[in-house]
């Protein structure tokens, strides 16, 4: 049973425009929600996370956005650079310091 | 920001053998850190949390006889997967999340992964 759920397997925009990477989740439980960046080969690295208190958090050209009643959060970033490509994964946990639960991933590219 | 860092990034050793993969917190102290494996273009599975002076926590589906782990200080975990195989070859990643109120926030921090290639 997967517990965090990135549907689309991979996104494409274009520079400068928008990129929303969505994340769905099944445990009521969960309570801290998180981001993180990956290239190949690489361990990933944090980019930005919201407290289940929250409905908003942003971070320089990331927000996050978390809507508890649908179980949903999504990250946005504007506007978007080639750096930018990589896989993005969502994760959630609950309590601190406990396991974090990994969506699959998503592929982000941003054409020039 | 807080660093992990995983030794070694990259091995490869004969089928049989046995390979010791480390990770470490290198600016903060570590109660629990976590094994993750990651398959080609597959999300990271937990394979097991690390507990400082205690035994480990195994998900289900990983045979604590095969990967083991041992935590011996706040800093230091280590992944022995022993008698490797072929389809032990993967990307193993370690993380470690601050003891609560050593920081600011509770993201884990991601050593840089090792790839075991087991031929």
């Amino acid at each position: 049973d997967q517990q965090v759920k990135q549907n689309s397997p991979s996104l494409s925009v274009q520079e400068g425009r928008i990129s929303i990477l969505n994340c769905d989740y099944t445990n009521s439980m969960f309570d801290y929600f998180l981001w993180y960046k990956k290239y190949p080969a690489e361990g990933p690295t944090f980019l930005i996370s919201i407290s289940s208190i929250k409905d908003e958090n942003e971070d320089g050209r990331f927000t996050v956005f978390l809507n508890k009643s649908a179980k949903h959060l999504s990250l946005h970033i504007v506007p978007s650079q080639p750096g930018d490509s990589a896989v993005y994964f969502c994760a959630a946990s609950w309590g601190a310091n406990s396991k974090l639960t990994f969506g699959k991933g998503i592929t982000l590219s941003v054409r020039p | 920001g807080a660093v992990v860092s995983q030794h070694p990034s990259w091995v490869i050793c004969k089928s049989g053998t046995s390979v010791k993969i480390e990770c470490r917190s290198l600016d903060f102290q570590a109660t629990t850190m976590f094994w993750y494996r990651q398959f080609p273009k597959q999300s990271l599975m937990l394979m097991a949390t690390s507990n400082e002076g205690s035994k480990a926590t195994y998900e289900q589906g990983v045979e604590k006889d095969k990967f083991l782990i041992n935590h011996a200080s706040l800093t230091l975990s280590t992944l022995t997967v022993t008698s490797a195989h072929p389809e032990d070859s993967s990307f193993y990643i370690c993380s470690a999340r601050m003891i609560a109120g050593q920081g600011p926030n509770t993201e884990a921090f991601f050593g840089q992964g090792t790839r075991l290639t087991v031929v």
